[in-house]
């Protein structure tokens, strides 16, 4: 079956240093792939998506690239702020039309000032 | 905007009652979904629904069943809560019109069963 593994946690960096949470997947077909963030006490958001193979996802500074010839879709950010902490889960949605999606654990990232 | 709204935040039973989460979504969407998310585990599907009164489950339904008499309205069940199901309870929906669609997240209930 489908499968996510992130980078163990949690992640704490200083603000303005340089971000990367590892993301790699198992998936028969051509999954899409998404990272979500989730800012304390709220529910999961969507930050970027990529949907074939060498697609780039980027939002709010944040980038990710499907790597299709090493399972990866790990998330980058070249300079993060304290705003960032929070928890980010790369998934898998499994091809269908119902979407669903395989999650990874989560990673928790703090950004101190 | 749209909107996935949860009925609770924080929720406190007894073992074994009988404990309704309700969710509301104002996108016509088709597809919902109950998760649980505990830590180190990430999120797991308890149950999805593709249609009115349709249901499928999810990797760990044990424990659990839905009700979705109305399209915007999905519910999760717990027809006799123990204390293993203490967690945080989020529903999510999509729609699904591109092939890879996006889930749209309420805020979660925290559910703490004593």
């Amino acid at each position: 079956g489908n499968s996510v593994t992130q980078m163990e946690g949690p992640v704490t960096l200083s603000e303005e240093a340089f971000l990367t949470i590892n993301c790699t997947y198992t998936a028969t077909g051509y999954p899409s792939l998404f990272w979500y963030v989730q800012y304390p006490g709220e529910g999961l958001q969507l930050l970027l998506k990529a949907t074939k193979a060498d697609d780039k996802g980027s939002n709010k500074g944040f980038e990710a690239t499907y790597r299709k010839e090493t399972t990866s879709f790990h998330l980058e950010k070249g300079s993060v702020q304290v705003s960032d902490s929070a928890v980010y889960f790369c998934a898998l949605s499994d091809g269908t039309s119902y979407g669903k999606l395989t999650f990874g654990q989560g990673t928790i990232l703090t950004v101190h000032p | 905007d749209v909107k996935v709204t949860q009925s609770s935040r924080y929720l406190v039973k007894r073992t074994g009652e009988k404990v309704f989460l309700e969710c509301v979504q104002d996108m016509d969407h088709e597809n919902m979904f109950w998760y649980r998310q505990d830590p180190g585990l990430g999120l797991r599907l308890i149950y999805f629904s593709y249609d009115v009164k349709m249901k499928e489950k999810g990797d760990i339904p044990e424990g659990y069943s839905v009700s979705r008499e109305k399209k915007e309205r999905f519910s999760l069940i717990l027809e006799s809560a123990s204390t293993n199901q203490t967690s945080m309870y989020l529903c999510a929906s999509s729609s699904p019109t591109t092939y890879q669609e996006t889930q749209y997240f309420g805020p979660g209930t925290r559910l703490l069963v004593l």
